[in-house]
């Protein structure tokens, strides 16, 4: 799982800001999902891709938004919409859905 | 919707006694049950996992039991180390959209304190 990675590690928002998160992955995977984590809530689904140029939403998906123009490449933006975004945030990617997911290192998004 | 329980969320165990975490799901059409660790601070990784045409599979000290039926299926830890301390977290497949999309449906983890 080191070829998929994420950055920032540690991201900090003012209130009202748009941010973007990044994950790249060089596995050649056609699946790649987004998963928020707060404490004892488990891994919640935000968006998920199958394929290039498509993506659908998953479970919380209210107040974020991402983009898959790239086979390598899936950014989820938390918008001034998403009223609690402080969290965790999960990258994931598999050969197809359904498959083993590999994760990367995850991003601490903190809202001050 | 279509969910996954897990029990307990907490356990605690003496190093060298086993350890038991339980999942139940729903979706019937479940085909893929991963069972993953996520040590404090970092990424989840795959430990064991398990596919609906097997009813148990085995990798050194962890073994997981999977029972179609009840639609329950179960992780193993035996011989615990301190270093198995850590969130585990189960999941299953559940299809969408018609069958088009087959995403996983993770519990809400286990924590698993193994003391020295």
């Amino acid at each position: 799982d080191g070829g998929i990675t994420q950055s920032p590690k540690y991201l900090f928002r003012k209130e009202g800001q748009n941010v973007t998160l990044s994950c790249e992955q060089n596995l050649n995977h056609d699946a790649m999902y987004w998963y928020r984590q707060d404490p004892g809530q488990g891994l919640r689904l935000i968006y998920y891709s199958q394929i290039v140029n498509d993506f659908q939403k998953g479970d919380i998906a209210e107040g974020y938004s991402v983009s898959r123009e790239k086979k390598e490449s899936f950014p989820l933006t938390v918008t001034s919409a998403q009223k609690n975004p402080t969290a965790f945030y999960l990258c994931a990617s598999s050969i197809a859905d359904g498959d083993e997911q590999f994760f990367g290192p995850g991003t601490r998004l903190t809202v001050l | 919707g279509e969910n996954v329980e897990q029990h307990p969320s907490t356990l605690s165990v003496q190093e060298g006694d086993s350890a038991v975490i339980k999942c139940t799901y729903s979706d019937s059409a479940s085909n893929y049950f991963p069972w993953y660790k996520q040590e404090l601070g970092k990424r989840p990784q795959l430990i064991i996992d398990i596919r609906s045409n097997v009813g148990e599979k085995k990798d050194q000290r962890i073994a997981v039991t999977l029972n179609k039926t009840a639609k329950h299926f179960s992780l193993h830890i035996t011989e615990t180390q301190p270093e198995d301390s850590a969130v585990y977290f189960c999941a299953a497949t559940h299809s969408d959209y018609g069958g088009a999309t087959n995403k996983l449906i993770f519990g809400t983890g286990t924590l698993l304190a193994v003391q020295p």
